[in-house]
């Protein structure tokens, strides 16, 4: 059974939109929570990483927030460029960090 | 600067010819990670070492194997692969030290079976 469900499973905005990203979890009991960016035919590569006491964290234009007791989790993009065209994946990770749940993924197109 | 390196980046094989994946990494991380992942699905852990010690997971087919000769290396060796198994392999690594160490990823091997 898949712990963590991500949505919207596509998304197509135009450049320079904003977008928010959702992931919500059932993985107990909960360490942190990751954001990964996956290009097309690439590795993912960790945009964000929040553990149970962090409710936001930013990088650059990339805003995620958490929050633990319903355990849900969001990856905002603000003024979105064509590059950020890329799988974003949700990874929520129990006590023991080698023990990790991979969202489905979330496919987001940037339109010029 | 490449920190997890794998090689080469796109395989193709035979049916039932073996194969072998491989992976290294400049971080001197103690754990390393070999994931399935098939198009527009989530990455799907297959095993992954802590140093020396190999942790399969339940539904890994006997068919993978790994090895990891020294903390730089690690290679998956699939033995007889099958249609089903064409997918992107990918590489990680992390090194435990808290609960908000990050997993490196490496660019990941496209695999293709004719």
């Amino acid at each position: 059974k898949n712990q963590v469900e991500q949505s919207p499973q596509s998304l197509i905005i135009l450049e320079g939109k904003n977008c928010t990203l959702q992931c919500n979890y059932t993985v107990s009991p909960f360490s942190n929570l990751r954001w990964y960016k996956q290009d097309t035919g690439r590795g993912p590569v960790s945009l964000t990483i929040m553990t149970f006491s962090e409710n936001t964290k930013s990088n650059g234009r990339y805003t995620a927030t958490l929050d633990a007791d319903t355990k849900q989790s969001s990856l905002h993009i603000t003024a979105s460029q064509l590059s950020d065209s890329a799988s974003y994946i949700c990874v929520v990770s129990s006590y023991n960090n080698n023990d990790m749940r991979f969202g489905a993924g979330t496919r987001l197109t940037v339109k010029p | 600067d490449a920190m997890v390196i794998q090689n080469p980046r796109y395989q193709v094989t035979q049916f039932g010819k073996p194969v072998t994946l491989s992976c290294s990494q400049t971080l001197n991380h103690n754990v390393m990670y070999w994931y399935q992942q098939k198009s527009s699905q989530a990455p799907k852990l297959l095993f992954h070492y802590y140093d020396k010690d190999f942790n399969n997971e339940a539904d890994t087919p006997d068919n993978f194997q790994s090895r990891r000769p020294n903390t730089s290396f690690c290679f998956l060796d699939i033995r007889s692969p099958g249609l089903g198994d064409a997918a992107m392999y990918l590489c990680a690594t992390s090194s435990p030290g808290g609960s908000t160490d990050t997993q490196y990823f490496g660019p990941g091997t496209r695999l293709t079976v004719l």
